[in-house]
C-alpha cells in the first residue's frame, strides 16, 4: 500500500493562489504516476493533472492549462500542485494520487489510481 | 455538464444484480481500453474498484465487474450487499492529457 500523505487544509481570498503538498512512501519515488484530481462540495470529481515521474513528463487538464503547476521534489519526495487565480468554485478537496503499477506510458491521464491520499479542503472565500 | 454520462441514481435489493452505464463518445469510451471505475462512500476517499474496462484490483470482490461495448461502458454488482450502497464514477482516457469522468451514479440499496 502506498502512503500519500498530503498538507493541511487552507483558506484563500480569490485572485490568490494555493500550494498543496503531496509526500508519497513508495521506496521508489521515480516509479510513481501522481495526479491530482479534486471534488467539489456535493459535486463529482474532476482530474487535473499529473505526473510520470521516470519520464520527466507532466500533463495538465485543458480546464486548468495556465492556471495549475505540478512540481516534483525528488529529496523530499513530494509532488506540489499549485492552483492560481482562485475563484470562489475552486473551493473544493484536492486529493493526491497515486497509479498502483508503472506501465509504459507517459501520459498520466492513461493511468487508474489505486491510492490515495487524505484529501486536502481548499477554501476560496472573501 | 460532465463529459461521460451516468444516470444520477440506481437502486436494488440486497442479492440482486445492478448496472450503471457509462455513456461517452468514439473519441473516449469508444477509442481507449482506459475506462475505470470509483467507488466513494459518503466522506470518505473514493477507492479504485475497475481498471482498463474489465480488471478488479486486489481485494475488490468478483462481484463488481466491467465491460464496455461501443461507446458504453458498464459496471455491474452483482449479490448487493448493504455496503455496496456509495457513489460510482466511471471515467476514461480521451486523448492527450485528457482525463475525464462521468457525474456519478448514487447506489442504493433497498
Amino acid at each position: 500500500q502506498v502512503q500519500l500523505v498530503q498538507s493541511g487544509a487552507e483558506v484563500r481570498k480569490p485572485g490568490s493562489s494555493v500550494r498543496v503538498s503531496c509526500k508519497t512512501g513508495r521506496e521508489s519515488f521515480r516509479s510513481d504516476v501522481i495526479s491530482w484530481m479534486r471534488q467539489a462540495p456535493g459535486q463529482g470529481l474532476e482530474w487535473m493533472g499529473g505526473t510520470v515521474l521516470v519520464y520527466n513528463t507532466i500533463d495538465y487538464a485543458q480546464t486548468f492549462r495556465g492556471r495549475v503547476t505540478i512540481t516534483a521534489d525528488e529529496a523530499t519526495r513530494t509532488v506540489d500542485m499549485e492552483l492560481s487565480s482562485l475563484r470562489p468554485e475552486d473551493t473544493a478537496i484536492y486529493y493526491c494520487v497515486a497509479a498502483g503499477v508503472l506501465r509504459d506510458h507517459y501520459d498520466s491521464s492513461v493511468y487508474s489510481f489505486d491510492h490515495w491520499g487524505q484529501g486536502t479542503l481548499v477554501t476560496v472565500s472573501a | 455538464q460532465s463529459a461521460l454520462t451516468q444516470p444520477p441514481s440506481a437502486s436494488g435489493s440486497p442479492g440482486q444484480s445492478v448496472t450503471i452505464s457509462c455513456t461517452g463518445t468514439s473519441s473516449d469510451v469508444g477509442r481507449y481500453h482506459y475506462v475505470s471505475w470509483y467507488q466513494q462512500h459518503p466522506g470518505k476517499v473514493p477507492k479504485l474498484i475497475i481498471y482498463e474496462v474489465t480488471q478488479r484490483p486486489s481485494g475488490v470482490p468478483d462481484r463488481f465487474s466491467g465491460s464496455k461495448s461501443g461507446n458504453t461502458a458498464s459496471l455491474t454488482v452483482s449479490g448487493l450487499r448493504a455496503e455496496d450502497e456509495a457513489a460510482y464514477y466511471c471515467t476514461s482516457h480521451a486523448g492527450s492529457s485528457n482525463l475525464i469522468f462521468g457525474g456519478g451514479t448514487k447506489l442504493t440499496v433497498l
